[in-house]
């Protein structure tokens, strides 16, 4: 089956400082991943949509100067939250879309940003 | 305004019970759905996509759409104490095609009692 891991599971971070999570598919090519952020009540926020060899389409509110994204290859990509503040905080998810079609999205457990 | 809405927020149903769960897109162009669970700690996982009218049944599991209407439902039959979890219900633009946003609802939360 389909597997995502993000990594690291969980950042403590200072006000101000930058956290760079990591989102690997195994099992199959990643042609398109959604990163999301899921707020403390559990609400998601689509952040942006990156496909390999296309541009990443941010969502408003979310910039590629505050959470620059790579997607460099069909199994792997990242995200940066740069300067992370209290209004950062979350469970940051990646989901992934095979690339035998079809917008079913297989997410990793996600990294959860703590800013302190 | 949420493109994508669920009700009823929480949800307790007995073992053995039916959960139904419902959503509802605010927005025609976002009409192919999905049907996703998160257990607490854990990483959402798909159940079920459905992008056409009527039901689709998997397992225990039964999805129905009105595209007229645009809404959506969850039927768990026999529900398990292990079926407890966050429900979110998911829409996207195009439903065979990549690269689609797919934006989900807030979540049904679902307390299944043994």
């Amino acid at each position: 089956g389909a597997l995502v891991y993000q990594y690291p599971r969980r950042t403590i971070c200072k006000s101000g400082t930058s956290m760079r999570m990591e989102c690997q598919a195994v099992g199959f090519q990643a042609t398109s991943v959604a990163w999301y952020r899921q707020s403390p009540q559990k609400t998601f926020e689509l952040i942006a949509l990156s496909t390999v060899n296309s541009a990443i389409k941010y969502e408003q509110n979310f910039t590629q100067e505050k959470f620059p994204i790579s997607h460099p290859n069909l199994s792997f990509s990242s995200m940066t939250v740069l300067n992370a503040y209290l209004e950062d905080r979350g469970l940051y998810l990646c989901g992934a879309e095979a690339d035998r079609g079809g917008n079913t999205l297989y997410f990793g457990e996600g990294s959860r940003l703590i800013v302190v | 305004q949420q493109k994508v809405q669920q009700s009823p927020e929480s949800l307790s149903v007995p073992e053995g019970g039916m959960a139904s769960l419902n959503c509802t897109s605010s927005d025609r162009n976002f009409q192919y759905f999905w049907w996703y669970r998160q257990h607490s700690g854990e990483g959402p996982k798909a159940l079920m996509s459905i992008f056409s009218d009527g039901d689709k049944k998997e397992g225990r599991f039964t999805a129905h759409l009105n595209k007229a209407s645009l809404h959506v439902s969850l039927h768990i039959r026999d529900s398990q104490p292990s079926d407890s979890a966050l429900y979110f219900c998911a829409a996207s633009e195009q439903g065979d095609t990549n690269a689609y946003k797919v934006i989900f609802g807030k979540g049904t939360h679902l307390h299944v009692l043994p």
